[in-house]
C-alpha cells in the first residue's frame, strides 16, 4: 500500500530565507507526484507535479521539486520565500498503473513565513 | 479564480434536515471527485465520477448520497448528519480519464451540522 511522509508539521521561516518541505512516499510501483498548496479558508491548488520525464520540476511561483526514486523523496524548495508563501503544503501521491485517480495525501506541512 | 465552482460556500444545518452541496466545472474534464477535509488535516476522498459514472466509494455512510446529473455537475446530497460530519467538503475535477491525480479543487462549502 502506498503511503506519504511529511516530515515537519511547521515550518517557521523568515522572509526571503530558503525553505525546504520534506516529503518521502513508499510504494512498490510506478507514482505519480503532487504537491498541492491550500491557503487559508481557501481550496487546494496544484503548485507543481512529476509524471515523468525530468526529475526536477519547477512552478511558476518559485518552487521546485525534485524526484529521487533511489531514495523515495519528493522534496520541495524555494530560494527566498516571500509572507505570501504562508499556506498548508501537501504532497500526495498517485499510482501510475491504477486508473482510479485516488490520491494518498501526506499530512501536510504549516509553512510559517514571518517578516 | 478557481474553475471550479462550489456552492454554498458556507452550510449550517441541523441533523433532521435535507441539504445539498453543489459543484460545476466547464473544463471540460470528464472525472469529478467529492472530498472532506476537516481541520489541521488532508483532504480525504470520499467519491469520484468517470463519465458521469460512480467509479470509487469509499465506504462512506449512506447519508451522504452523490449524484452527477450531467459532465458539467456534481451533487452531494445531505440527509440526518452527525456533528462529526462537519468539515470543509471539497469538489475537484480531473482533465485526465487516466486519472494520475492532476485534480482541479473548488474552495469548498464549509458544513456545520448542529
Amino acid at each position: 500500500a502506498q503511503s506519504v511522509t511529511q516530515l515537519d508539521s511547521q515550518v517557521p521561516v523568515f522572509e526571503e530565507a530558503p525553505v525546504e518541505l520534506r516529503c518521502n512516499y513508499s510504494s512498490s510501483v510506478s507514482v505519480y507526484l503532487f504537491w498541492y498548496v491550500q491557503y487559508p479558508n481557501q481550496g487546494l491548488q496544484l503548485l507543481l507535479k512529476y509524471l515523468s520525464g525530468s526529475t526536477l520540476v519547477e512552478s511558476i511561483n518559485g518552487f521546485e521539486a525534485e524526484f529521487n526514486k533511489s531514495q523515495t523523496s519528493f522534496h520541495l524548495r524555494k530560494p527566498s520565500v516571500h509572507i505570501s508563501d504562508t499556506a498548508e503544503y501537501f504532497c500526495a501521491v498517485s499510482e501510475g498503473s491504477s486508473n482510479t485517480g485516488k490520491l494518498i495525501f501526506g499530512q501536510g506541512t504549516t509553512l510559517q513565513v514571518k517578516p | 479564480d478557481t474553475e471550479v465552482t462550489q456552492t454554498p460556500k458556507h452550510l449550517v444545518m441541523g441533523m433532521t434536515n435535507k441539504k445539498s452541496l453543489k459543484c460545476e466545472q466547464h473544463m471540460g474534464h470528464r472525472a469529478m471527485y467529492w472530498y472532506k477535509q476537516k481541520a489541521k488535516k488532508p483532504p480525504e476522498l470520499m467519491f469520484v465520477y468517470s463519465y458521469e459514472k460512480l467509479s470509487i466509494n469509499e465506504s462512506v455512510p449512506s447519508r451522504f448520497s452523490p449524484e452527477c446529473p450531467n459532465s458539467s455537475l456534481l451533487n452531494l446530497h445531505l440527509h440526518a448528519l452527525q456533528p462529526e460530519d462537519s468539515a470543509l467538503y471539497l469538489c475537484a475535477s480531473s482533465p485526465r480519464t487516466a486519472h494520475t491525480g492532476e485534480l482541479f479543487f473548488g474552495e469548498g462549502s464549509r458544513l456545520t451540522v448542529l
